[in-house]
C-alpha cells in the first residue's frame, strides 16, 4: 500500500515569502502530525490533526499554520520565511484515534520536504 | 533537562557484535515509546515500539522498557554495516499523537 506522500520533495524560497507544504497520509490513516528537524534543534513537533482538528501545537511562532481535509490529507503554511525555518519538514501518519489505541499508535513519516530559505 | 535524551554518540561497533543503544525521558505520564532510524538524508523509520515494561524482540531488534527507571533500550544483535545510521528514541503520552524525539545516536558499525 502507498506509504505517507509529501509534496514537494524540495524547495527553494526567499525571505519574506510563504510556502504551503502537503501531505497525504496512509490510506485510512486519520491522524496526521507534522515536525521540524534542523541539524541543531532535531526534530520537533509542530502540530497533529484528527478528524480535520488541531488537537495539538508545538512551540512554534504563529507564521507557522496548518489545516486538514475530509479525506485526511494536511498542509501547512508558513508565512513570512526567515532563513531559520530552513529544515527538513516532515508528516507522520497513524491509524489510531489517539488514545483509543490499546498503548498506542505506530507513527509512519513521509519522505519529508526539503525547504530552503535565502 | 531535555524531555528525551541520548547520548549523540557516534557508537562503534564491529560487524557481528551487539550495538546498545540507551534512552532516558522525563514525563512520567509517557505511555508510549519507539525507536527509529534515520539514515543520512532520508526520513526516520519505524524499527520498534514499546508500551509495556520488558522487552520486546523483533529479529535482530530487541526493546527494553523500565518505566520506574524511565529507560527504554535498543539492541542490535549481529549488527550490519548496513545498521550505521542514526537512532532516534521517541516517546508520547496517551491522547495525544505528539511525539517527543531525542537527538539521536549516530551509530557505526564497521567491518
Amino acid at each position: 500500500k502507498a506509504g505517507v506522500t509529501q509534496t514537494p520533495r524540495y524547495l527553494i524560497k526567499t525571505r519574506g515569502q510563504q510556502v504551503t507544504l502537503s501531505c497525504s497520509p496512509i490510506s485510512g490513516h486519520r491522524s496526521v502530525s507534522w515536525y521540524q528537524q534542523t541539524p541543531g534543534q532535531g526534530l520537533q513537533f509542530l502540530f497533529e490533526y484528527f478528524s480535520e482538528t488541531q488537537r495539538n501545537k508545538g512551540n512554534f511562532p504563529g507564521r507557522f499554520s496548518g489545516r486538514q481535509f475530509s479525506n485526511s490529507r494536511s498542509e501547512m503554511n508558513v508565512s513570512t520565511l526567515e532563513l531559520g525555518d530552513s529544515a527538513l519538514y516532515l508528516c507522520a501518519s497513524s491509524r489510531d484515534i489517539p488514545g483509543t489505541a490499546e498503548g498506542g499508535s505506530d507513527y509512519t513519516f513521509g519522505s519529508g520536504t526539503r525547504l530552503t530559505v535565502v | 533537562q531535555k524531555e528525551v535524551e541520548q547520548n549523540s554518540g557516534p557508537l562503534s561497533v564491529p560487524e557481528g557484535a551487539i550495538a546498545s543503544l540507551n534512552c532516558t525521558y522525563s514525563d512520567r505520564g509517557s505511555q508510549s515509546f519507539f525507536w527509529y532510524r534515520q539514515y543520512s538524508g532520508k526520513s526516520p523509520e519505524l524499527i520498534m515500539s514499546i508500551y509495556s515494561n520488558g522487552d520486546k524482540e523483533d529479529g535482530r531488534f530487541t526493546a527494553q522498557l523500565n518505566k520506574a527507571s524511565q529507560y527504554v533500550s535498543l539492541l542490535i544483535r549481529d549488527s550490519q554495516p548496513s545498521d550505521s545510521a542514526t537512532y532516534l528514541c521517541a516517546v508520547n503520552r496517551r491522547n495525544t499523537d505528539k511525539l517527543i524525539f531525542g537527538t539521536g545516536t549516530r551509530l557505526q558499525v564497521f567491518p
